[in-house]
């Protein structure tokens, strides 16, 4: 089992709509979860960070906890084109707090 | 945040020779992460580099092929050894910043031919 889980996508939504972005993670010790988009041949760039179960805002994104479940999520709403890249769902694990990946989610928002 | 400074950005390598990566922080942090993104993939965490210790490495990774340097609480570097193809990544490194969460570098670029 991979220790953090996300679908490939491609995720295709209408400008306007809401992205919905899932992740999944395998260790219940994992204390930090962060969101990081990133544009083709771009380093990754961080969205949000979530420490605490439920959702927290920021601008037209959402990122929702469920430490139970162990499912972490990004809400985008009124999505972009300049949305269109890959997210990153990261969590912290291990003794030094490294950060671990999943795959990633394309996510493409056309006109 | 903190600011990283990565160089080179990119760089084109005879297969068998070694490429030394730098990355400066401008400010003091714990510790420096290093990670690779093969084309198309995700990232991939090589070790994690502590001043005055050294590093720690992923399974799968090891010391000899890429040996870490961490001389001070702002600077680090990875150098890749003896490179084949299949070391063609972009390679990145990264600062746990209390605040902001975790900053990457702008990434270097491999390519080994």
């Amino acid at each position: 089992q991979k220790e953090v889980e996300q679908n490939s996508g491609p995720l295709s939504v209408p400008e306007g709509a809401i992205a919905s972005l899932n992740c999944t993670y395998s260790d219940r010790g994992s204390q930090s979860f962060f969101w990081y988009r990133q544009y083709s041949g771009k380093s990754p760039e961080l969205i949000m960070f979530i420490y605490s179960n439920g959702d927290k805002e920021d601008g037209r994104f959402t990122a929702q906890l469920n430490k139970a479940s162990q499912y972490v999520s990004l809400l985008i709403r009124d999505s972009q084109p300049s949305d269109s890249a890959t997210y990153l769902c990261a969590v912290t694990g291990g003794g030094y707090n490294k950060l671990i990946f999943g795959a990633g989610t394309r996510l493409a928002v056309h006109p | 945040s903190a600011v990283i400074s990565q160089k080179p950005s990119r760089d084109i390598c005879q297969r068998g020779t070694s490429l030394t990566i730098q990355c400066q922080v401008d400010s003091q942090v714990t510790m420096m992460f290093w990670y690779r993104q093969q084309p198309g993939q995700s990232l991939t965490l090589i070790a994690t580099a502590n001043q005055g210790s050294e590093a720690t490495y992923e399974s799968g990774f090891v010391i000899d092929k890429f040996p870490i340097s961490r001389p001070n609480l702002t600077f680090s570097t990875l150098t890749v050894s003896n490179m084949s193809p299949e070391d063609s990544s972009i390679y990145l490194c990264s600062v746990s910043d209390r605040d902001d969460g975790y900053t990457f570098g702008s990434g270097t670029r491999l390519t080994v031919v």
